[in-house]
């Protein structure tokens, strides 16, 4: 098992470009989490989706942030129109259906650079 | 490499007694540690973290962490449950402050009973 696969590693972006972030999660989860981490700052929950569903978006910022878990493929984080300010690491964790805890799995992160 | 355990998979503590979530940890170099919550349907939020300074962390919803580095640990604390602090705490132990090195523990499910 391959854990939770997050790619690319790094990306760097020029503001106004489009950024995309894949999330894989563990074989068998169906539950993705996203969460930004920003300097001086822990950990910021932004969505939690299912298959094809989003459960729980209130951490996403209003504009240019959206998010999809389609049924076949990865979870995908996209931001539009990058501005310095994205500059992050951005984490994706997994978990299967009815659990949590020993179920929650993170990835290793995709840290964006926005020149 | 960095780690993170949570001894206790659950804990169960009346409302109104004192709380302990247990974390213990292993990195090298200064740690950089967190505590989050995540309850029912929710992501995990944020209660306090540790870089440096007093050995005592305030948090939120009235949280406290004390890192003890003797010990390696930083164990989770609440002088009086509420019903409501029911959830999954995990901590996190971190090389830096900037994420890249981020390993959380794999969570403690904390039960309030009224």
């Amino acid at each position: 098992n391959a854990g939770v696969m997050q790619n690319p590693r790094h990306l760097v972006r020029r503001r106004g470009q489009e950024a995309r972030l894949r999330c894989s999660p563990m074989k068998g989860h169906s539950h993705v989490y996203w969460y930004r981490q920003l300097p001086e700052e822990g950990l910021k929950f932004m969505v939690y989706l299912q298959k094809e569903n989003i459960i729980d978006e209130s951490g996403m910022p209003k504009e240019r942030f959206s998010a999809e878990f389609p049924k076949e493929g990865p979870s995908i984080l996209r931001i539009q129109q990058v501005v310095r300010g994205d500059s992050a690491a951005y984490f994706c964790a997994s978990s299967p259906p009815g659990t949590g805890g020993h179920g929650y799995t993170f990835g290793s992160g995709t840290r964006l650079t926005v020149v | 490499a960095q780690s993170v355990a949570q001894p206790e998979d659950q804990v169960n503590v009346a409302e109104g007694n004192p709380l302990t979530v247990k974390c213990t940890y292993s990195v090298s170099g200064n740690p950089y540690l967190f505590w989050y919550v995540q309850y029912p349907n929710r992501g995990l939020q944020f209660l306090l973290k540790y870089i440096t300074g007093d050995n005592l962390v305030k948090g939120s919803y009235g949280f406290e962490a004390e890192f003890n580095k003797s010990q390696t640990s930083f164990h989770l604390k609440k002088p009086s449950a509420l019903v409501s602090d029911s959830a999954l705490y995990f901590c996190a132990v971190s090389s830096d402050n900037y994420g890249q090195n981020f390993v959380f523990g794999p969570g403690t499910r904390l039960s309030v009973l009224p």
